[in-house]
């Protein structure tokens, strides 16, 4: 069973203290690895698409990468409006849906 | 104006009334989904779209229903509501071919009383 975790569930950072989220995944072939954006009463905001191991992608002060076995969201000198939880999924190949994780909420205090 | 839309927003209701949730896109995608999610469980997929008529179920798709009236709109029925399906309801769509993304709306929060 395809299977996606995040952690840590909530990471409460400094503004300008860089760190990184994790998304570990067990997937029967990987055909894509998501990471979203949800702000509290909203829907998920589409962040990064990565197809395979050794991929990055960057917007701003993110930073996404893929391993066989997981993902890493990196943000860089994060700022207040960076709070949001982040959310990964995997789509398996073959696989119509997205299996998510838990989400890891994140703060950034001024 | 957003590409997807969703209404009501928010809906408190009573057991055994049956609900409907619609979803309406401006993207022109081709696939429409239903998620519910609750806290700690993350976003879980009901009902799936391909076309008007091509609905699949997904992991939880018991005490739901869905119709999809058209390419741009896709309704999900709770035709007996009870409490435990009290969650966020996101409506996504996303385009045939690759990329695989998919696009959310705004949500409907719905109370099950």
């Amino acid at each position: 069973e395809d299977q996606v975790t995040q952690s840590p569930e909530a990471l409460r950072l400094q503004e300008g203290e860089s760190s990184s989220l994790n998304c570990s995944y067990t997937v029967s072939g990987l055909r894509g690895l998501f990471w979203y954006r949800q702000d509290p009463g909203k829907g998920p905001e589409f962040l990064f698409t990565l197809y395979s191991a050794g991929e990055e992608k960057e917007k701003e002060r993110l930073k996404a990468t893929l391993t066989k076995k997981e993902s890493f969201l990196h943000i860089t000198a994060p700022k207040p409006e960076d709070s949001a939880t982040y959310l990964c999924a995997v789509q398996a190949s073959g696989a119509q849906k997205l299996v998510f994780g838990q989400g890891t909420r994140l703060t950034i205090n001024p | 104006d957003a590409d997807v839309t969703q209404t009501p927003r928010n809906r408190i209701t009573k057991t055994g009334k049956r609900i409907m949730l619609e979803c309406s896109q401006t993207k022109g995608h081709d696939r429409m989904y239903w998620y519910r999610q609750d806290p700690g469980l993350g976003l879980r997929l009901i009902y799936y779209s391909f076309d008007v008529k091509d609905i699949n179920k997904g992991e939880i798709s018991d005490g739901y229903s869905v119709s999809r009236q058209a390419q741009a709109k896709f309704s999900l029925s709770l035709e007996s509501a009870i409490p435990n399906q009290t969650a966020l309801y996101f409506c996504a769509t996303r385009r045939a071919e690759s990329p695989d993304t998919q696009y959310f709306g705004p949500g409907t929060r719905l109370t099950v009383l």
